[in-house]
């Protein structure tokens, strides 16, 4: 089973529409979780990190579920600067490297 | 704001030969780490470092190694490059195992 899971997609919407991704993580020990956004022949940057409360920055709410390891990305009032590739990403412990999902692609269209 | 940047956006060599991929952080950042991205396989770690002269390997190191003689520069090396190795490679530097920061990425095809 590989350790972090998610949809390729594409997930192809238009602008306006609310969607969601969904990512699955294999090791119960993890302990931090983030949504990095890379955009075609760019290098990916921090979205934002998950909390276990859930947290929202605009248009964009996470939520994690520990118990079904289980973290999920909602974007509300798609743009179309908001296509990208979304990548799901834990931590196990402090001191290791992070681990990256292959990545949900989003194309929104007008 | 953090750069990080590495030395060729582009490159091309042949079978055989030794490459070095050059990536320099100004953060002061402990954490360094090397990736090769490629499609339908996502980002994967080759190397790692915590410190100067320490390194760790990642989950695909066979054929790689690493330089980290100074804190802000971490090099990746190419022995005996092959066709196989034939990717975008991305470094990262980090002040916590928490957000890194990618550097532009080199692509590399080797022929």
């Amino acid at each position: 089973r590989k350790e972090v899971e998610q949809d390729p997609g594409p997930f192809n919407v238009p602008e306006g529409a609310t969607v969601a991704f969904n990512c699955t993580y294999s090791n119960s020990a993890s302990q931090s979780f983030f949504w990095y956004r890379q955009d075609c022949r760019k290098e990916p940057k921090l979205l934002m990190s998950v909390y276990s409360s859930g947290n929202e920055d605009g248009r964009f709410t996470a939520q994690l579920n520990r118990a079904s390891q289980y973290i999920s990305l909602l974007i509300r009032d798609s743009k179309l600067s908001d296509s990208a590739t979304y990548l799901c990403v834990v931590n196990h412990q402090a001191g290791t490297a992070l681990i990256f999902g292959k990545g949900t692609t989003l194309s929104v269209s007008s | 704001d953090v750069k990080v940047t590495q030395s060729s956006r582009y490159l091309v060599k042949r079978t055989g030969e030794k490459v070095f991929l050059e990536c320099v952080q100004d953060m002061d950042h402990e954490n360094m780490f090397w990736y090769r991205q490629d499609p339908g396989l996502g980002l994967r770690l080759i190397y790692f470092s915590y410190d100067v002269k320490m390194k760790e390997k990642g989950d695909i190191p066979e054929g790689y190694s690493v330089s980290r003689e100074k804190k802000e520069r971490f090099s990746l090396i190419l022995e005996s490059a092959s066709t196989n190795q034939t990717s975008m490679y991305l470094c990262a530097s980090s002040l916590s195992p928490t957000e890194q920061y990618f550097g532009p990425g080199t692509r590399l095809t080797v022929t």
